[in-house]
């Protein structure tokens, strides 16, 4: 059991848009910063967003980050074939002093 | 170029000891946070813990599952980190992560799979 909640799936056609939620509590999103990484089969993990809506270099802009209250999402607007992967959004968690992950979202290009 | 190379995984017996070694390069180490993540076949990302630069005191933080039993540490004038597994468990398995961390885990090693089985 994970202590961020994420769907275990999404998907779409190529072109729309996909949101993913990832829902904690008052000890981690609520007030820490939230981060995404991207996971593409067999590979490491990428960093995708950091400080809940800011993307490193090189990450398209077709990736963006949001966070209100206890929850955060990323969305993915103009989907396309090689966005197929594994999502992972992740906190620092105040009351158990560490980094918490969702349990991943693995979205299917359509 | 950031560059992490995990090394040291193979196959264990359970109570078994095993140590990753992961060499860091591109960056200036001695200044950085380093972080290992787990994650086991087929599931999804598990922190395993953190040590701070020896500016911020060079300390150690680890999940409750592998408390008092992995620990984690630097070698900066090898620019190397270290987990030193001991008391491993069949749910130890995993591929585990080396990571450089600076406020997120900017950057991931390819990963070393760590097999504990009987």
């Amino acid at each position: 059991q994970s202590v961020l909640t994420q769907p275990p799936s999404a998907s779409g056609t190529p072109g729309q848009r996909v949101t993913i939620s990832c829902s904690g509590s008052s000890f981690n999103i609520g007030s820490q910063t939230v981060n995404w990484y991207q996971q593409l089969p067999g590979t490491a993990p990428k960093l995708l967003i950091y400080g809940n809506n800011q993307r490193p270099s090189g990450v398209p802009d077709r990736f963006s980050g949001s966070k209100f209250g206890t929850s955060a999402s990323l969305a993915i607007s103009g989907l396309q074939s090689e966005d197929e992967a594994d999502y992972y959004c992740a906190a620092w968690d105040d009351s158990l002093n560490g980094r918490v992950f969702g349990g991943g979202t693995k979205v299917t290009v359509l | 170029e950031v560059q992490l190379v995990e090394s040291g995984g193979g196959s264990v017996k359970p109570g078994g000891s095993l140590r990753l070694s992961c060499a860091a390069s591109g960056f200036t180490f001695s200044g950085a946070w380093m972080s290992w993540v787990r994650q086991a076949p087929g599931k999804g990302l598990e922190w395993v813990g953190r040590i701070k630069s020896q500016t911020d005191g060079g300390t150690t933080d680890n999940a409750a599952p592998v408390k008092g039993r992995f620990t984690i540490s630097r070698d900066d004038s090898k620019d190397t980190l270290y987990l030193h597994m001991n008391s491993l468990k069949t749910e130890d398995t995993a591929v585990y992560y080396c990571i450089r961390e600076f406020y997120s885990f900017d950057y991931w090693g390819q990963g070393a799979l760590v097999t504990v089985s009987s």
